[in-house]
């Protein structure tokens, strides 16, 4: 059973860089199965999906966020990241980094995969 | 950008009572449609793809349907382990999670 785990800091400052790593074990980043995505989810709301990235590194970002999200794709170490610059308050939330199926060529692939991480919680502060 | 819209925000059922949660996707997405279940503190968990298929370990209480860029899931006699909040995610173009649906005690 594929195992994904999130890391990072907890706490980042108005206007810095939010950084978060998902480390996958018991299973390869290189699968082909699905894509490998980032959701997260304000207090008392609902889920927000920012981006997915495959392993080969081709990546989609929600719109909303486009302009502020860098996320990449390490496969020597078997981890993603998400990078999110300039951060308000908006942007506290639990995120998850998740297995996350796709659609191409009329097919779609790893619907029956379906692996979360725990979730971090990041708060923006001064 | 394709738009998820999930209905109702929130509904208050007993144990036994039949459920219904709608998704209404704003462009066609064939069945590209996963439901999904969260209780406080934990990460969403799959239940249905494409659709109408149960992911295994699923209980059979549990279904999904489609018409055109309506989507249903179905709880047919909800039990106590059921009270939790349920989200559409659409992945036929990018992905779109549905506002969710907390279904509470009645």
């Amino acid at each position: 059973q594929l195992q994904l785990q999130e890391s990072g800091p907890g706490l980042v400052k108005p206007s810095e860089t939010l950084s978060l790593t998902c480390t996958v074990s018991s299973g390869s980043i290189s699968s082909s199965s699905y894509y490998w995505g980032w959701i997260r989810q304000p207090p008392g709301k609902g889920l927000e999906w920012i981006g997915s990235i495959y392993y080969s590194g081709n990546s989609f970002y929600n719109p909303s966020l486009k302009s502020r999200v860098t996320m990449s794709v390490d496969t020597s170490k078997n981890q993603f990241s998400l990078k999110l610059n300039s951060v308000t308050a908006a942007d506290a939330a639990v995120y998850y980094c998740a297995t996350l199926p796709y659609c191409t060529g009329g097919s779609c692939y790893g619907q029956l995969y379906d692996s979360w991480g725990q979730g971090t919680l990041v708060t923006v502060s001064s | 950008d394709i738009q998820m819209t999930q209905s109702p925000s929130s509904l208050s059922a007993s144990v036994g009572d039949r459920v219904t949660i709608t998704c209404r996707a704003s462009q066609g997405i064939r069945n590209d449609l996963g439901w999904y279940q969260q209780k406080p503190g934990k990460a969403p968990k799959r239940l249905i793809y494409a659709a109408s298929s149960l992911l295994s370990g699923v209980p059979s209480r549990f279904s999904g349907s489609a018409s055109g860029t309506e989507f249903t899931l179905t709880i047919s006699s909800l039990q106590p382990e059921d009270f939790a909040t349920y989200y559409c995610l659409q992945h036929n173009r990018y992905w779109t999670f549905g506002q969710g649906t907390k279904v509470q005690i009645k």
